[in-house]
Formats: C-alpha cells, structure tokens, sequence
C-alpha cells in the first residue's frame, strides 16, 4: 500500500539556524511531491512541489528551498530559519493529475 | 488568489444535526473536487470527490451536491457526531494540472 513518511513530529529551532524536513513516500514510483505550510488556523499553503527527480516548482519565494534528490524523497530546507517560518509543514503526494492527494502527519516547527 | 472560496470559515452544529460547507470557483476547466478532513495535529485526509459529470455523490452520512452551470459545490454532513468536529477543505483541479487549489477551510464543530 501506499504510504508517506514525515519527520520530525515536532522541532523548534532558534532564529538563523539551519532547517532540513525529510519525507518520504513508499508503495509507488514517480509521485508527484509537495511541501505545504499552515499557519495557526489558517489554510493550506503550496510552498514547493515536484513531478520527478530534481525538478522543482515553488509557488511561494521564501525563504526556504527544496529538493527531490531521489523518486521518493523531498526535503525541505533553510539556510537561516526567520520567526515567520514558523508553522505547520505538510508533506504529500500524489500519481497524476486530478487524483487525490495523500498527506503526512506533518512537522510542527517553532522558531524561538 | 483563491481560485476556490469556501464559506462559512466556521459553524457549530448540534449532534444529530446538518452541517453544511459551501464552495464557488470561476475557472471552468476545473473538472475534479475533492474533499477532505483535518484533525488537529494531523494532516488532511481524503473525505470524497466528485467530477462534474454527476451532481451528487453520497458516502455514509457525508454527501457532495455539486452545480456546474452555478460553479459550486458543497459538502453536507449528515446527523454530524461530536467525531467529525474538525476542518474540512474542498479543493478543485483540472486536467495536466498537478496542484490542488484549496479552498480556505472550515472549521466544524458539533456539540454533543
């Protein structure tokens, strides 16, 4: 079965330091990978999302960069974490257009 | 900007009673409406999705009626118990189109 890895559960970090989130999808190959973040109470985000290896769109220019180094790992990086940063990060995947979309337990990251 | 927009952005609803959640979209080649539903702390699952091609589509006590000529869509909820108290996106898509555009979100909360 189809199943997406999201870790950590919980991180906070200081303002400046480095951030790194991992997901990672099992039971297919070639997913379509996204990063979204939710604010306190709010909607859903599109911060990044991939359709293969090494290709990445981002929606939102930010401070944050991804990758997809390989067919079903994305990652989720900053350099110099900012308090803005601060937020619920979701991972998900999905295997074509029009199909549904299937979403980690997500990371809740504080910037302090 | 959103390309879909849910309303109310909250509603309190007695068990047993009908809880329902509106969504509108202008772009026409939107052909696939998926629901979903968050807990706290976790992150959105698949509820049901309807294509246009039919106008209602009903699972368990969770029903889609969706319009096409008036471009919306709405979930209802029916005889809602205190477990479905959560957060519900309608999102839409369309063909070659590998993101999900959400609707804002919904918080649903039923009181027992």
């Amino acid at each position: 079965s189809q199943t997406i890895h999201q870790w950590p559960a919980t991180l906070v970090q200081p303002v400046g330091s480095p951030l790194s989130l991992e997901c990672t999808v099992e039971g297919t190959s070639n997913p379509n990978l996204y990063w979204y973040r939710q604010a306190a109470g709010r909607g859903l985000q599109l911060l990044f999302y991939s359709v293969g290896i090494g290709q990445i769109s981002s929606e939102v220019p930010q401070n944050l960069s991804a990758s997809r180094p390989q067919d079903r790992q994305f990652i989720l990086s900053s350099k110099k974490l900012l308090l803005s940063d601060s937020g619920f990060y979701l991972c998900a995947f999905g295997t074509g257009d029009r199909s549904p979309l299937h979403f980690g337990n997500g990371t809740r990251l504080t910037v302090t | 900007q959103q390309q879909v927009k849910q309303s109310p952005q909250s509603l309190i609803v007695q068990k047993g009673g009908i809880s329902i959640i509106n969504c509108a979209y202008e772009n026409t080649a939107f052909d696939y409406f998926p629901w979903y539903q968050q807990f706290p702390g976790k992150g959105p699952a698949l509820l049901i999705a309807i294509r246009p091609d039919v106008s209602e589509k009903k699972e368990g006590r969770f029903t889609i009626s969706f319009n096409k000529s008036a471009k919306q869509f709405s979930l209802h909820i029916m005889d809602s118990q205190p477990g479905d108290s959560a957060t519900y996106f309608c999102a839409a898509s369309k063909r070659n189109d590998y993101k999900l555009s959400f609707g804002a979100g919904t918080t649903v909360t039923v009181r027992a």
